[in-house]
């Protein structure tokens, strides 16, 4: 069965401070991992990672994903309370083409 | 703007009733999907479709249904099967099956009295 799991399942943190969150994953037939951050409603589009070592950057956050260890990192530098969500990992692949399978999610609190 | 809506934002129903969730998108995308999301739960795949007149089961259809009569239109109807329907719906899309990241919509909060 496939399976992502993510940890820590929440955190707490002031902001300035730096996080990683963590995203393991067991998805047959993988082709990628993503991340989303939802805040309260639709989840937004972070990133898409598909080959290994390669870091993707987009202000503040970055990703990076080790398909040897199966799995993959967010780190969010000088946390600010706006990056206060519910942060979403998920690996794309399966027996059904496109079906992405999520993991339970890290809430992240960001106090000021 | 292209985007995924949702409607209704918030459904009560009473048990035994079957209510339809509406979900439409005008990013000309092939692909759609629905999730289910519980508290302290990832979201699980319901139905998904990779193109109209063709939709496929995912992890918990049982006491679902959805149609794909046009492109755009993706509905999802919970029935009186369902054994346990409270919880919020997401619908999203994708450029087909295989490509890209699935955009959401806004969802909509199901809940029964």
């Amino acid at each position: 069965e496939d399976k992502v799991v993510q940890s820590p399942l929440s955190l707490v943190v002031h902001e300035g401070d730096t996080v990683t969150l963590n995203c393991s994953y067991e998805v047959t037939n993988f082709r990628s991992l993503l991340w989303y951050k939802q805040e309260k409603k639709a989840p937004t589009f972070l990133f898409m990672l598909t080959s290994s070592g390669i870091e993707k950057k987009s202000g503040r956050l970055s990703s990076i994903l080790d398909k040897k260890e199966l799995f993959s990192i967010l780190n969010i530098t000088a946390t600010q309370t706006g990056d206060s969500a519910v942060y979403l990992c998920a690996a794309s692949g399966g027996t059904s083409y496109g079906k992405l399978t999520f993991g339970q999610g890290t809430i992240l609190t960001v106090h000021p | 703007d292209g985007g995924i809506t949702q409607s209704p934002k918030y459904l009560f129903r009473k048990e035994g009733q079957n209510v339809t969730l509406s979900c439409e998108q005008n990013l000309n995308h092939d692909a759609m999907y629905w999730y289910r999301q519980d508290p302290g739960q990832g979201l699980r795949l319901i139905y998904y479709s990779q193109i109209v007149n063709d939709f496929q089961k995912g992890d918990i259809a049982e006491g679902y249904s959805v149609s794909r009569e046009k492109k755009e239109s993706f509905p999802l109807t919970v029935t009186s099967a369902q054994k346990n329907p409270t919880a919020f719906y997401l619908c999203a899309s994708s450029r087909a099956l295989r490509v890209g990241e699935q955009f959401f919509g806004p969802g909509t909060r199901l809940t029964v009295l």
